[in-house]
Parts: C-alpha cells; structure tokens; sequence
C-alpha cells in the first residue's frame, strides 16, 4: 500500500523557515516524480515539482526564490524548505506523487501556518 | 483567482447525473490532454478520479467519466449516491514552469 506521511508543520512568524518532510513507503520512490501541493481556503495550488532524478524542478510563482524542493532517494524522502514565510503561506501541505501529468497519491497533509 | 474555472457548486438526485466544468484556455486545457480530477470528502486528502482527460485509475467506479471540448473539460458523475457528496477539483498542465494549475473546486451536493 502506497503511504504519504507529512511532518514538520508549526507555526511560525512571518518572514521565518520552516523544512517539511515526506516519508514515502509501499512503492519504489525512486522511480516517481514527486510535488508538494498546498490547500489554503481558498483552494488547492500546486507548489513544486522534482523528478525521480533531481534533473528537472519546478516551482509556482507564488514560491519562487523562497522555497526549495529535494528528495533522497536512500531514504525515501521528499523535503521542501521553506524561507522568508509570509501570511499567505498558511496552507496545509501535501505532498503527491507524480503519474502521468497528475497525482495518483497523497498524504495527509501537514498545516503551516505564518503568523505573527 | 484560480487559473481554471469551475462553477462552485452543483447538485443532483439519487440516480441522476451530474456534470461539472472546468475552463481554462489554449494554454492549458485547451493545449494539452493532461487534465485530471479529484474528488475531496471533508477533512480527507484529494484523491484522483480521472487523469489525461478520461483515464480512471484502477478501483474508480465507471460511474465517473471525464471529457474535453475546446478549453472546457468536464467530469460526469452518473447514478449519484449518497458518498459522492463532496468537493471536486480539476487541474491541468499549463506548460513551461506552470506544471499543474487547479480549478476553484466544486462542492457537490446529492439532494
């Protein structure tokens, strides 16, 4: 059974950093793309995309220059680091797997929230 | 703003179908066959109904059909029941950079 687990969320003050984990099991990682998607009131955004070989990453504008996306294959793990955090940044975290330009699997997702 | 258009909300009666919309443009849903859409009871993670446009992963029910037109891409939901009460949402490729871009979602609800 293909597993998703989220961790890492607090909460935070406005400009601060936060690194969010994802704990994959039950399929080859290695293999899957991979992006983190968020879910604020106002709906669900795609945030950032890796590919099973690091070779290509992608993010929203709305992250740019601020959060970084990795994986470590070894560990079965995907990571976003997130710096200078702003309100709007308060979302729950999920992070997917990537299928065939979709996402087949989710976590439970991981709430952030920047306040100050 | 969302990038694609979905009407917020839509309902139906036991057995009857339902069709909502999602509208884009020729830069994403109307460029590529790589809308998907996802069905999200409260509280629960999303979970993927339809990909490239009409693929069901294995384990959906065939009672959820998806479709495209144009820059309009629709999921048909037939035969209603009680579970399918829920939020849906549509996202599609939009190329370059823009690697999936969702729609508002839809709350639907069985009367």
């Amino acid at each position: 059974e293909v597993q998703l687990v989220e961790s890492g969320g607090a909460l935070v003050q406005p400009g601060g950093s936060l690194r969010l984990s994802c704990a994959a099991s039950g399929f080859n990682f290695n293999v899957y793309s991979m992006n983190w998607v968020r879910q604020a009131p106002r709906g669900l955004e795609w945030v950032s995309y890796i590919t099973s070989d690091t070779r290509t990453i992608h993010y929203a504008d709305s992250v740019k220059g601020r959060f970084t996306i990795s994986r470590d294959n070894a560990k079965n793990s995907l990571y976003l680091q997130m710096n200078s955090l702003r309100d709007e940044d308060t979302a729950v975290y999920y992070c997917a797997r990537g299928f065939q330009w979709a996402f087949d699997s989710w976590g439970q997702g991981i709430l952030v929230t920047v306040s100050s | 703003q969302s990038a694609l258009t979905q009407p917020p909300s839509a309902s139906g009666s036991p057995g009857q179908a339902v069709t909502i919309s999602c509208t884009g443009t020729s830069s994403d849903v109307g460029g590529y066959n790589r809308v998907s859409w996802y069905q999200q009871h409260p509280g629960k993670a999303p979970k993927l109904l339809i990909y490239e446009v009409t693929k069901r992963p294995s384990g959906v029910p065939d009672r959820f059909s998806g479709s495209k037109s144009g820059n309009t891409a629709s999921l048909t939901v037939s035969g209603l029941q009680a579970e399918d009460e829920a939020d849906y949402y549509c996202t599609s490729y939009a190329g370059g950079n823009n690697w999936a871009v969702f729609g508002g979602g839809t709350k639907l609800t069985v009367l």
